[in-house]
Formats: structure tokens, sequence, C-alpha cells
């Protein structure tokens, strides 16, 4: 079976660094990309970016460029999402999950996200 | 990018109805690349339909997708106690993918 599992809850302080895990099993690691999709009450369901575990791909929505970084180990199946400065709006549950790409204009972008993980809520305060 | 608009916001029926959720996008969604999730209170999303009308490993048979261009359409035929849940649209046509806002269906 096919599973995702991601780190638990974290509650941290503007400023503060952060690295969350999601880590799959019952497949190959390198047979689908990884996404990562944010959601909160008030803007919902958000797409963060993508990463291919065969090479460290990354590909990222323009309104998280430069906000987080995404990385994987292949050794231990595990992708990462992080953080080097939390304000109090990246409190969020964040969500990775498989998917796999498509060609749009030459851009690589996600397609479905298919096999989720079970969300990290990440609690930023002062 | 593309804005996803979903209706009606909160739909309560009765077990055994059928339910309609509609999905309109603000342009063409190429290739119908359009997929629905359902998410129960606490749990993460799950994967419903993808392609527009193609059910997930799993899904049952009383859940269908429709629909093409800017106008697409989640169906629950008879509807359980155990589908209450929020469900959200979602396209890949267009970089950046995009969700709608969801409809929340109670029974």
């Amino acid at each position: 079976e096919v599973q995702l599992v991601q780190s638990g809850a974290e509650v941290k302080k503007t400023g503060e660094s952060l690295k969350i895990s999601c880590k799959g099993s019952g497949y190959r690691f390198t047979t689908y990309w990884i996404g990562w999709v944010r959601q909160t009450p008030g803007k919902g369901l958000e797409w963060m970016g993508i990463i291919y575990p065969g090479d460290s791909d990354a590909r990222y929505s323009p309104s998280f460029q430069g906000q987080v970084t995404l990385s994987v180990d292949k050794s231990t199946s595990t992708a990462f999402l992080q953080w080097s400065n939390l304000q109090a709006s990246d409190t969020a549950i964040y969500y990775c999950a498989t998917t796999r790409i498509v060609v749009l204009n030459n851009v690589v972008a996600a397609t479905s996200f298919d096999i989720w993980g079970q969300g990290t809520m990440v609690t930023v305060s002062s | 990018e593309i804005v996803l608009t979903q209706s009606p916001g909160t739909l309560s029926l009765s077990p055994g109805e059928r339910a309609t959720l509609s999905c309109r996008a603000s342009e063409s969604v190429r290739s119908n690349y359009l997929a629905w999730y359902q998410q129960k209170s606490g749990q993460a999303p799950r994967l419903l339909i993808s392609g527009a009308s193609s059910r997930a490993t799993g899904i049952p048979d009383r859940f269908s997708g429709s629909g093409s261009a800017t106008d697409f359409t989640l169906t629950i035929s008879t509807l359980e106690v155990e589908d209450s849940a929020v469900y959200y649209c979602q396209q890949y046509g267009s970089s950046p993918l995009t969700f709608g806002g969801g409809t929340k269906v109670e029974i």
C-alpha cells in the first residue's frame, strides 16, 4: 500500500527555522513526484511546489518561490519542506502528496494529487 | 492564474438523494485537466476524480465527474451518511495549479 507519513505538529516562534518531513512507503520512492499543499481557513488549499525524488528537481509555485525550500533524501524515501524565517502567516496545515507531471507551455507542472500524507500542523506565534 | 468557483457553498441533503456540485473556471481548463477531492473533518483530502471524469482507484461508482472547458460537475448519485465532507475541485491545465473554495455536503 502506497503511504505517506508526515512528521508531527510543530509550534514555533516568528523568525525561527523549521523542516518538516514526509516519508514514503509501499512503493519505489522515485516513481512519483512529491507535491506540497498548504491549507488555511482563509485561503483554502494552495499548491506550494513539487520535487522529483530521483534527482531533487524542484519546481515552486510563484507564491512560494523563495519562501520555502523543498528537498529529498532518497536513501530514506523522505521529502522535506523547510523555512528559514517563519512568519505568523505560515500557520497552516501542510500536506505532502504523490503526483505526476505534465508539461504545459514548456513548464513542468503537477497533475492531480493521488495519495496524501496525514498533514502537519504548523503554528507560528510571536 | 485560473480561478475556480464552486457552488453551492453548502448542500444539505438526505441519505439516498442525489448531490450535484459545480466547479466553474475563469478560463478554459486545458485537456479537461480537472480533479475532485473529498475532505472529511480532520482528515487529508482524498482524490476522487481526475481528468474530469476518471474515478481514482477504490472510489465507489456513485461518484462521477463530468464537464469540459469552464464548467465541471461532481455528482454523487445516491448519498450515504459517510459522504458528509467538503469537496474541492482542482485544475492542472495551467500553472500554477489552483483549487476551488470547496462545497460542504451535509447529510
